[in-house]
């Protein structure tokens, strides 16, 4: 089966570092996404990771431990700009569709 | 990347009739994907759409509620068909975009969607 969990909401205040986990369960590994949706925007591509570790881009970064099926989105330097859903996804089992979680709701404030 | 255009933006429908939601890419790509949105929901795939064969749909999708035309590689429909108010949603069309490098990801990009309210 295919199942992936994230906190529904999270507040930060401007400057401030946040930390966004998500765990994951599928019956086969092909990497893990986040995707950025403002409100009443489509997704956009934040990053990816297929190998365990870090990837840093810029103010966000993507960790992955496929051996625990988790992952963590953080940013840094928080703008209110951030503020956004945070969408995990995975591929499915095909390899090709994502399949997504429901969304961490981050707000941001002054 | 690619950059992708959904017709209509949004529309009101009554209950009963049916809508078809056009999805254009400005290159050629293989997979073509469309998601459903709810109020307040993460996305939901409804089905994989690639040229020349017939849609795959995901469990709680099917064909004759949600047909769907792949003509070519640039350009697809989604008819969201005798519709109820329980269709009111964001409809989402995706690409898959190959990178060609073994460095590199093949990424899923989103379309501006179409917001339906059926009332």
């Amino acid at each position: 089966g295919q199942n992936i969990d994230q906190p529904t909401e999270m507040t930060a205040t401007e400057g401030a570092i946040v930390q966004i986990n998500c765990t994951y369960q599928t019956s086969g590994f092909n990497g893990l996404f986040w995707y950025q949706q403002h409100a009443g925007e489509a997704p956009t591509f934040l990053s990816y990771n297929v190998l365990d570790g870090l990837e840093e881009k810029g103010r966000f970064s993507s960790f992955l431990s496929r051996s625990k099926g988790y992952s963590y989105l953080l940013l840094k330097e928080l703008q209110m700009k951030d503020s956004a859903s945070y969408l995990c996804a995975h591929l499915g089992q095909a390899g090709t569709a994502l399949i997504f979680g429901k969304g961490t709701t981050l707000s941001v404030s002054s | 990347s690619a950059v992708i255009s959904q017709k209509p933006s949004r529309d009101i429908c009554q209950r009963g009739t049916s809508l078809t939601i056009q999805c254009q890419v400005d290159s050629q790509v293989t997979m073509m994907f469309w998601y459903r949105q709810q109020p307040g929901q993460s996305l939901t795939l409804i089905a994989t759409a690639n040229q020349g064969s017939e849609a795959t749909y995901e469990s709680g999708f099917v064909i004759d509620k949600f047909p769907i035309s792949r003509p070519n590689l640039t350009f697809s429909t989604l008819t969201v068909s005798n519709m109820s108010p329980e269709d009111s949603s964001i409809y989402l069309c995706s690409v898959e975009v190959i990178s060609g490098r073994t460095s590199a990801v093949d990424t899923q990009y989103f379309g501006p969607g179409t917001r339906l309210t059926v009332l």
